[in-house]
């Protein structure tokens, strides 16, 4: 049974750095083919690809906020760590890990973060 | 990046009606091209993969078209569960990217 979930704080003020912790189980980040992805997604708006790191430790990050963007993954853990820098209330959002096997099949239940001094 | 042109950005229909959901991309995909389904409040869930790719348990009424850069998604028979957004996702090259979105109102 695949799980992921995400983990982070709810509330960050603007310039901090965002880290969210995704952990997952049901499958392994060593496996070739394996990947995950982090999604976000702003309050009644669309969703959108950040980063994606694959089992051979290939790292991708979205064209408009890769300077701000580091994916890392911790293997023996089952454990993908997100950071975004110089946070700003528009990164206000729900953010997603999902399991990513080309499309992305398993997703977490998200975490609502929100930027505000 | 590719983009996802998803259209209509939304749309009401009624229960048992034939619903068509189009996604054009800006340049040749394959067949590289998901949707999902959100509820509100909830994740998106994988219903097609690949185009046409039914994804297992997902109901038959549900189906995917297409390649290159023209994309169907069909709702056969509406059903009061259907309702939500529906997006398209290209993963044929990175970064991934989504659609818009179509929110479907029974």
């Amino acid at each position: 049974q695949v799980t992921l979930r995400e983990s982070g704080p709810a509330l960050v003020k603007p310039t901090q750095t965002l880290t969210l912790t995704c952990t997952f189980s049901g499958f392994s980040l060593s496996t070739s083919g394996m990947c995950v992805s982090w999604v976000r997604q702003p309050p009644g708006k669309a969703l959108e690809w950040l980063a994606r790191i694959d089992w051979d430790d290939y790292k991708y990050y979205s064209t408009s906020l890769k300077t701000r963007l580091t994916i890392s993954k911790d293997t023996s853990k089952n454990q993908v760590v997100l950071t975004m820098t110089n946070m700003d209330p528009v990164d206000t959002g729900t953010y997603y890990c999902a399991r990513t096997t080309g499309p992305l099949d398993y997703w977490g239940q998200g975490i609502l973060v929100t930027v505000s001094s | 990046d590719i983009q996802l042109t998803q259209s209509p950005s939304s749309l009401s229909a009624s229960v048992g009606d034939r619903v068509t959901i189009t996604c054009q991309a800006s340049q040749d995909i394959d067949n590289y091209l998901n949707w999902y389904q959100q509820k509100p409040g909830k994740a998106p869930k994988l219903l097609i993969s690949d185009a046409s790719n039914l994804e297992t348990g997902v109901p038959s009424r549900f189906s995917g078209s297409g390649s290159g850069t023209d994309f169907t998604f069909t709702i056969s028979s509406l059903q009061p569960e259907d309702n939500g957004t529906y997006y398209c996702q290209q993963y044929d090259k990175v970064p991934m990217t989504f659609g818009q979105g179509t929110r479907l109102e029974i």
